[in-house]
């Protein structure tokens, strides 16, 4: 089975920094998806970025970039130029091969951007 | 496209009662997904279907809950009886399948009281 894990409840940064969050997974397969989806309190999904196991080049969505490591199972995202509309619950989530679309979630990292 | 719908926004009910939770999924997807998100547990998928026939309902937590696709613009999520652990908010994901992204509903919070 695999694991997602967000070892960072909670984050804040200043309005116009950069931010890094942390994920980790673990996983025995090859082929998969990396996605990081983010809650804002309107409780709505929001897909911020994802990332194929097999390119090597890290996904990059305006202010939203990742740092996919496969050999150490890592997906960090950052946001640089942080807007307060950042503010939410940021998921990390992995989707493997064969699996339909299934989605493991990690537990969420809260980040509060500050004015 | 007016994305994945849900219905009720909210639900209270209580407990031992009925509670159905309905979503249309975008048109033209033929994945759907139930989540529940609690506070403890995080973001669980509950059951996935793949044009409209159950493909894993391995996370549906017991007999109590029952999902069904009759059409493909239409399922339904059904806890009966209901209880106060099942408080929590459930999502609907629709997507087009292979490797793309999943589309969430707003979500529906279910408090039973």
């Amino acid at each position: 089975a695999q694991t997602v894990t967000q070892s960072q409840p909670e984050m804040s940064v200043q309005e116009a920094e950069t931010v890094t969050l942390s994920c980790t997974y673990d996983t025995s397969e090859n082929n998969y998806y990396l996605f990081w989806y983010k809650q804002p309190p309107s409780r709505q999904m929001i897909l911020v970025i994802r990332q194929e196991a097999y390119k090597q080049q890290n996904a990059t969505e305006n202010r939203f970039s990742v740092n996919f490591q496969k050999a150490a199972k890592s997906f960090s995202l950052k946001i640089s130029d942080s807007q307060l509309g950042d503010t939410a619950m940021y998921f990390c989530a992995f989707m493997r091969n064969n699996a339909g679309n299934m989605l493991t979630f990690g537990g969420g990292t809260r980040l509060m951007v500050k004015p | 496209d007016a994305g994945v719908i849900q219905s009720p926004r909210h639900e209270v009910t209580e407990m031992g009662q009925e509670v159905t939770l309905r979503c249309k999924p975008i048109s033209g997807h033929n994945s759907l997904f139930w989540y529940r998100q609690t506070m403890m547990r995080g973001l669980e998928l509950l059951i996935y279907f793949n044009n409209n026939v159950p493909i894993d309902d391995s996370g549906m937590p017991e007999d109590r809950f029952s999902a069904k696709m009759p059409n493909a613009s239409f399922s339904t999520l059904k806890i009966q009886p209901s209880e106060p652990r099942d408080s929590a908010v459930y999502f609907c994901a629709s997507s087009v399948g292979g490797w793309t992204e999943a589309f969430f509903g707003q979500g529906t919070r279910l408090t039973v009281v």
